[in-house]
């Protein structure tokens, strides 16, 4: 049982923009930044959004994020094949003064 | 930036492993580190920290007083030093450097599996 709750799966067609939601609570994501993670199927996980909403340089914008209270979110914007993945919010729990991570969405893009 | 594990392998319930993390392209004594694991099939998960002198360290409840986290700044080198392992331990083992504000991960070793397994 993860800390941070995603939903299991999505999906979306080509071209379409997809959310994926990522819940905590005031000892996580309530009181830290989010990131989130793509993992390419047989792949080590790669950043994609940090500090909430911030992209690091290579990412491209189709890829955003955004933080309210306890939740986060996720959104990619002009599907491609190439976005099947898993991915994974993540954030420091100041309660568990450990990092932690919601169970992982996998993207399908019909 | 380059993060390479290694050290991972087939190990009996209640043996031990190493594994290490070869750094190279950034000034490592610079960063704070950490080690993930991926069980098969399941998700990521965080199993320990440790700041950049080596001072601060912390880890996840399943894990304490079994692993040991440390690191050499002289030789650009992050350990993992797992004892009394057992079959949940299984799993690909990833090193990785805080190098984004607000504990974000930007680089991350490929990985090394272990299996603990009789």
């Amino acid at each position: 049982q993860s800390v941070l709750t995603q939903p299991p799966s999505v999906s979306a067609a080509p071209g379409q923009k997809v959310t994926i939601s990522c819940s905590g609570s005031t000892s996580n994501i309530g009181d830290n930044y989010v990131s989130w993670y793509q993992q390419l199927p047989g792949t080590a996980p790669k950043l994609l959004i940090y500090e909430n909403n911030k992209r690091p340089s290579g990412i491209p914008d189709r890829f955003s994020g955004s933080k309210s209270g306890t939740s986060a979110t996720l959104g990619i914007t002009g599907l491609q094949t190439g976005d099947e993945a898993d991915y994974y919010c993540g954030t420091w729990d100041s309660s568990l003064s450990g990092t932690v991570f919601g169970g992982g969405t996998k993207l399908t893009v019909l | 930036v380059q993060l390479v594990e290694s050290g991972g392998g087939l190990v009996k319930p209640g043996g031990s492993l190493r594994l290490s993390c070869a750094a190279s392209g950034f000034t490592f004594s610079d960063f704070y580190m950490s080690w993930f694991r991926q069980a098969p099939g399941k998700g990521l998960e965080w199993v320990s920290y440790i700041t950049s002198s080596g001072t601060t360290i912390y880890y996840v409840d399943s894990v304490k007083g079994r692993f040991t986290i440390s690191r050499d700044n002289a030789k650009n080198s992050l350990y993992l030093q797992m004892n009394s392992l057992r079959a949940e331990d299984t799993a690909v083992y990833y090193c990785a450097r805080e190098g984004k504000p607000g504990g974000a991960f930007d680089y991350w070793g490929q990985g090394t599996l272990v299996t603990v397994s009789s």
